[in-house]
């Protein structure tokens, strides 16, 4: 089963507007990493966000991360055309162990931007 | 600097042919991670490697899977006797080092179609 479950599945938005993804977990964490993955490429890192961090922000993105919930969203704001792509939010399980940055993904948010 | 590049970039073949897919890693990571995407399943984590060494084989889906790295920067992910079933995206990632809180740089990926 998936560890990461995303909503909405395909988000459509006009430039300028706010984009919000979410994402929930099943079992405890390390931390929680999103990506970006346009059409036919590979996917890109956006932002890291630690088990025991509440939100981090970095340039038009803001991801916060609720443990008790096993939730995490993702915030674009004033998005652009070039935004459109696929989000995913990935986790690292704190498996007791070592970790070793096996991640697993949830099926990914589709975001078009109208220009 | 060059990122992570996978070859070849499509590769369509008969059902019971085996194939091999390579992954150079960025220059310096010691950690590599091989992923399957397809549309029924999502991204899957297949194997990782630190150094030469793969201590998680856990996602390989059968025997017909097997994957090498050699002198700690090249891998290549061999599939025997192809089925259809394996059609999919086959992405490579690398990051600096093992562990959680390090981002992964991915390849393009492989597209692999089964006849």
């Amino acid at each position: 089963s998936q560890q990461g479950e995303e909503d909405p599945q395909a988000l459509s938005i006009q430039e300028g507007e706010n984009a919000t993804m979410n994402c929930s977990y099943k079992t405890s964490i390390n931390n929680l990493q999103w990506y970006r993955q346009n059409s036919g490429r590979g996917l890109v890192h956006l932002i890291l966000i630690r088990s025991n961090e509440r939100e981090k922000h970095s340039g038009r993105l803001r991801v916060t991360l609720d443990t008790s919930k096993k939730s995490s969203s993702l915030l674009i704001t004033a998005s652009r055309a070039a935004d459109t792509a696929s989000y995913f939010c990935a986790t690292d399980a704190a498996a007791g162990g070592t970790s070793y940055g096996k991640l697993t993904f949830g099926q990914g948010t589709i975001l078009t931007v109208h220009p | 600097g060059a990122g992570v590049s996978q070859s070849p970039s499509n590769k369509v073949t008969e059902k019971g042919k085996d194939v091999e897919l390579r992954c150079d890693p960025i220059s310096g990571h010691t950690a590599l991670y091989w992923y399957r995407q397809s549309l029924g399943q999502g991204l899957e984590f297949l194997i990782y490697f630190q150094g030469n060494s793969a201590p998680d084989k856990s996602g390989l889906p059968s025997d017909r899977f097997s994957a090498e790295r050699t002198g700690g920067s090249v891998s290549t992910l061999t599939i025997q006797r192809t089925q259809q079933e394996d059609s999919a995206v086959y992405l490579c990632a690398s990051s600096l080092w093992q562990g959680s809180a390090q981002p992964q740089h991915f390849g393009d990926g492989t597209r692999l179609s089964i006849l």
